[in-house]
């Protein structure tokens, strides 16, 4: 089993649109996680960090539930510019692990 | 210039070579990171150091070898190359934690990638 799972998708949905992703991990001890985006063939860059408490960024809202070792991103009202692959990372004392990605493909 | 710099961008080789990549950064970080993309499997860590002294294997690190030859060095070899180390790699770069909990800590600073293709 793979430390960090997604359902890789794809998603296709309308612009404005709500969409949701889900990551669950293996590791109990994991101390952080963050979410990920990366545009095809290009390197990923890191969309938000994701606090115990929920935050949110805008249009995005990251979730982690540590009792059932998942965490989630909420994309509101999407638009055509946030078609990517949407990756979840988890980090234990250094070694940060993705999991496969979701690809989100947004349509006019 | 980018803050993490990849060598080669695209490379060919054949069945048996010895191919090195190599990884530099200008971010002052401790931490580095080699990675390879396939498709539909995202990220796969292969190896990773936390200061010149400190090597650890990722979860694929077999076929591979890494030498941190300084803290803004990172290279990864493949002492014979395989068909099926055909992939995308990425090296990237991290500050220390502090703890390991902090928000905002961790954030992984990414190279352009190599694409590496095994014959």
């Amino acid at each position: 089993r793979k430390e960090v799972e997604q359902d890789p998708g794809p998603f296709n949905v309308p612009e404005g649109a709500t969409v949701a992703f889900n990551c669950t991990y293996s590791n109990s001890a994991s101390q952080s996680f963050f979410w990920y985006r990366q545009d095809c063939r290009k390197e990923p860059k890191l969309l938000m960090s994701v606090y115990s408490s929920g935050n949110e960024d805008g249009r995005f809202t990251a979730q982690l539930n540590r009792a059932s070792q998942y965490i989630s991103l909420l994309i509101r009202d999407s638009k055509l510019s946030d078609s990517a692959t949407y990756l979840c990372v988890v980090n234990n004392e250094g070694d940060m692990r993705f999991g496969a990605g979701t690809r989100l493909t947004v349509k006019p | 210039d980018a803050d993490v710099t990849q060598t080669p961008r695209n490379r060919i080789t054949k069945t048996g070579k010895r191919i090195m990549l190599e990884c530099s950064q200008t971010k002052g970080h401790d931490r580095m990171y080699w990675y390879r993309q396939d498709p539909g499997l995202g990220l796969r860590l292969i190896y990773y150091s936390f200061d010149v002294k400190d090597i650890n294997k990722g979860e694929i690190s077999d076929g591979y070898s890494v030498s941190r030859q300084a803290q803004a060095k990172f290279s990864l070899s493949l002492e014979s190359a395989i068909p099926n180390q055909t992939a995308l790699y990425f090296c990237a770069t991290s500050d220390s934690f502090a703890g390991g909990i902090q928000p905002n800590t961790g954030e992984l600073f990414f190279g352009e990638g190599s694409r590496l293709t095994v014959l």
